[in-house]
């Protein structure tokens, strides 16, 4: 039982490249959630999805896309990264209005 | 005003000493409490959950949900080195969104 996965674990980019962060949980969750994580701003939701085909904007949802691919897999794109998205991304899933489980995040460093 | 607001410390303390954590909330309707252990480069962990007031107790670890007042606490006991990590609060109401406090960075001293 894995819980919720992360790809890749680091990354550097360059301004202007794009990039995928994937995302994948096996615990049949109906919810899933992309956070970025910057020191002295603590969580911030970019992008949530509450079912299979639904998703929604978060607090920080400028310069992302989402999609979600299936029950299991939520998707994060950077179109074109800039180094303000320089942070620890996130992925958490939940079965309902408590506890989200979190993946073991992806840092990213855009130069 | 933020919806959740948490102390960023940091807080030393000594080994084997009681460690109190708080947070304090602007939403009432929150009903869901938690409390996540996060260590250096990794992803927050679920320590403590909590369904809308009073407390819970799970080995070392105690969380308390003041509804009138709008606190939440987590007291750790007999505090250990491998308790050194950042602690995060965190509430829901009955929506999917989740609200995250900044962290208290925790450490025990042998």
């Amino acid at each position: 039982n894995a819980g919720v996965t992360q790809t890749p674990k680091f990354q550097v980019l360059k301004t202007g490249q794009s990039m995928t962060l994937q995302c994948a949980q096996d615990m049949n969750h109906n919810s899933m959630y992309w956070y970025r994580q910057d020191p002295g701003m603590g969580l911030r939701l970019i992008y949530y999805s509450a079912s299979e085909g639904t998703t929604d904007k978060g607090e920080v949802p400028n310069g992302y896309n989402v999609s979600r691919l299936n029950k299991r897999e939520f998707s994060l794109r950077l179109e074109s990264a800039a180094p303000s998205q320089t942070s620890v991304y996130f992925c958490a899933s939940s079965g309902g209005a408590r506890d989200p489980f979190f993946g073991p995040g992806t840092r990213l460093t855009v130069l | 005003q933020k919806e959740v607001e948490q102390d960023p410390g940091p807080l030393s303390v000594p080994e084997g000493a009681i460690v109190s954590l708080n947070c304090t909330y602007s939403n009432s309707a929150f009903q869901y409490f938690m409390w996540y252990r996060q260590y250096s480069r990794k992803g927050p962990e679920l320590l403590m959950y909590t369904y809308s007031s009073g407390n819970k107790e799970d080995g070392r670890f105690t969380a308390q949900v003041d509804k009138s007042s709008k606190y939440i606490s987590l007291f750790i006991r007999d505090s250990q080195p491998s308790d050194s990590a950042t602690y995060l609060c965190a509430m829901s109401d009955v929506g999917n969104q989740f609200y995250f406090g900044t962290g208290t960075s925790l450490t025990v001293i042998p």
